[in-house]
């Protein structure tokens, strides 16, 4: 099992530009999220989606939108892409957004925006 | 919204010392967790506390929920190398919006001297 898998690792933009960062993840759990992660600053939730079909703001949503294509897989888009956004990228995913079930991590995606 | 403090912010020991890092909220969380991360890589959930009070270990790192539900501490015994890395605190709060966010605190960033 491959885990949580995120493309591209890298990726570098200019301001203005598009894109979208791909997640997957094949241990048929229900919940997915995404992070973005800045020196000092942790990880912050940017949307997440408790099942397939739904998805909800986090804390950090302006500039971005979602989709949860399948129960597998769940793509964070950028549309007009800003120097504030370079940032660190991580893809999580969980069995339910229970407190209890625990969030497995992808390896991130590392965004510069020049 | 709700916010951690972690601290310290880095710490520099020699092999074998024993560490500990803790993280303090402004509000009560249902769970605790913590969490390391390793260059390029994404966070990997080292111990999860579902219990006011409890005290859990899993082998050289012990973690505790505090009892007021506003904070948490992680201790490392005898350090090795391989502890090197990037330790979060997380909290996630069952109830309300908040239902399957977890909230960072800014990390540890531990380096351990041969």
């Amino acid at each position: 099992n491959a885990g949580v898998t995120q493309t591209p690792k890298f990726q570098v933009l200019k301001t203005g530009q598009s894109m979208t960062l791909q997640c997957a993840q094949d241990m048929n759990h229900n919940s997915m999220y995404w992070y973005r992660q800045d020196p000092g600053m942790g990880l912050r939730l940017i949307y997440y989606s408790a099942s397939e079909g739904t998805t909800d703001k986090g804390e950090v949503p302006n500039g971005y939108n979602v989709s949860r294509l399948n129960k597998r897989e769940f793509s964070l888009r950028l549309e007009s892409a800003a120097p504030s956004q370079t940032s660190v990228y991580f893809c999580a995913s969980s069995y339910t957004v229970s407190s209890t079930d625990t969030q497995y991590f992808g390896p991130g995606t590392r965004l510069t925006v020049l | 919204g709700q916010q951690l403090n972690q601290s310290p912010q880095s710490m520099f020991i020699q092999e074998g010392e024993d560490v500990s890092m803790n993280c303090t909220s402004s509000s009560i969380f249902n769970t605790w967790l913590w969490y390391k991360q390793e260059p390029g890589e994404g966070p990997v959930l080292l111990i999860a506390l579902y219990k006011a009070g409890e005290l859990t270990s899993n082998g050289r790192l012990t973690a505790q929920f505090g009892i007021t539900r506003k904070d948490s501490f992680l201790n490392i015994s005898a350090s090795i190398p391989s502890d090197v890395g990037i330790y979060f605190c997380a909290g996630q709060w069952a109830g309300g919006t908040s239902y399957g966010k977890l909230t960072f605190g800014q990390g540890t960033i531990l380096t351990v001297h041969p």
